[in-house]
Order: structure tokens, then sequence, then C-alpha cells
């Protein structure tokens, strides 16, 4: 089946830098993406989205990278702060299909 | 908030037991899902509902059943689990179809003793 992936599980960043989270995905069907933040004790929180159609899309502070021919996705926070502190799941479906699947998730912790 | 709740946060219970999770989404959504959040593991998709009909069970055992009254509220009844399957369950809701944003509640996290 189809798999979605994230590069590294943990990643350590010293506040005011910019962080870069990866992820890749299998399934050359993929047109949409997601990611989410799940902070400790809550249940993830939509961060920003991409259809396929595209190739960056920004946000407030963050950006997100599409990159088709390697099949590969990436988060961008400007200026990383505590409160970014928490996992990032990337996340895809293909068209025709309501299902997510889902990475296994990156652990960003900011240092002070 | 994001418009999904979700009760209990947390529960215990023993292998015996017979408990029911709820959930419950005021934005208008008409698809509903369970998932099952595991340490270090990528979130696993459990059940779908769209308009009040199930149309996904993703093999999962029969200990946990599904039920879903209206398009607001998603129950998971739990009976005789098994140690292994303590983890976050997570809620989540979206315009049927699914094409887009899914939103999630909080979670509870169960305990299975």
């Amino acid at each position: 089946g189809e798999s979605v992936g994230l590069h590294l599980p943990t990643l350590s960043v010293q506040e005011g830098d910019n962080s870069i989270i990866n992820c890749a995905y299998s399934n050359s069907a993929s047109d949409y993406f997601i990611w989410y933040k799940q902070e400790s004790g809550k249940g993830p929180q939509f961060i920003i989205d991409i259809r396929s159609n595209m190739d960056k899309r920004q946000g407030q502070r963050v950006t997100v990278l599409l990159n088709k021919t390697v099949k590969h996705l990436s988060l961008q926070i400007a200026a990383t702060q505590p409160g970014d502190s928490a996992v990032y799941f990337c996340a895809e479906n293909s068209s025709g299909d309501y299902k997510l699947s889902f990475g296994a998730g990156t652990t960003v912790t900011v240092r002070a | 908030e994001t418009g999904v709740t979700q009760t209990p946060r947390h529960l215990v219970m023993g292998m015996t037991n017979k408990k029911s999770l709820k959930c419950e989404q005021h934005l208008g959504h008409n698809a509903m899902y369970w998932y099952k959040q595991s340490a270090k593991k990528p979130l696993e998709l459990m059940f779908v509902y769209n308009f009040k009909e199930q149309t996904e069970n993703n093999s999962v055992p029969s200990r946990f059943s599904p039920e879903c009254p209206n398009s607001s509220h998603l129950f998971l009844h739990l009976h005789t689990l098994q140690p292994e399957d303590s983890a976050l369950y997570l809620c989540a809701s979206s315009q049927a179809g699914g094409r887009g944003e899914q939103f999630f509640g909080p979670g509870t996290r169960l305990t299975v003793l």
C-alpha cells in the first residue's frame, strides 16, 4: 500500500532559527497534502495544505513546498518559537479517495 | 477549540469492562472518523461514517463497535479489550467526501489493564 513518511523522527531547533521538516510519499496519485501540528495533550491541528497543481504555498510563518518529481513535501517554519514545539505530521490523499494517509510524525523541540 | 469534542479525556478500564467513547462535532460536517494513535506510529484509521452510514471499517477487531446516530455524534463502544488496545483514540470530522481538512478532537487516552 501507499506510505507517507517523514525523514527524521526528531528535530531540535534553536529559538529564532528556521525549521525544515521533511516528508516523503510513495503514491504518485496523491494530489492533496496537509501538514498537521499536534501539541502534547491535544489532537492534531491543521497548519497548511497544498494541492498538486502548486509547488509552494505560504501561510503565517510557514511555507509548504511540494516536489512531485521526487514525491517530497516539506514544511518550513520561520523564526521558530517555543510554542512551535510539537509533533508535526504530513498527510496525503488522492482524487476520489476521502481517506487521509498520515506519516509517523517529527517531534520538534525548540531550544531557548 | 476545533469544534470537535471528545469525552472522556482519560479512561482506564479492565479487560472485562464495557465502556463507550463519545465524539461530538459542531461544524456542520457530514463525515466523521475514528483513529487510533499509538506511540511512534502513524495515525491508524479505524472507521469512517458519511451521512451516518459506515463507509469504512479498516479491519478493526469486533471488540470495537462504532455507532453514528446522527451526523453530529459518533460513539465507539468498547468491550473485552486487550492491553495492546491502550492508545489515544481520536475523532475527526470533515465535509462529506472528505476532500480537504479533517478537524480533530483532543482524543481519549485509553489504558487497558
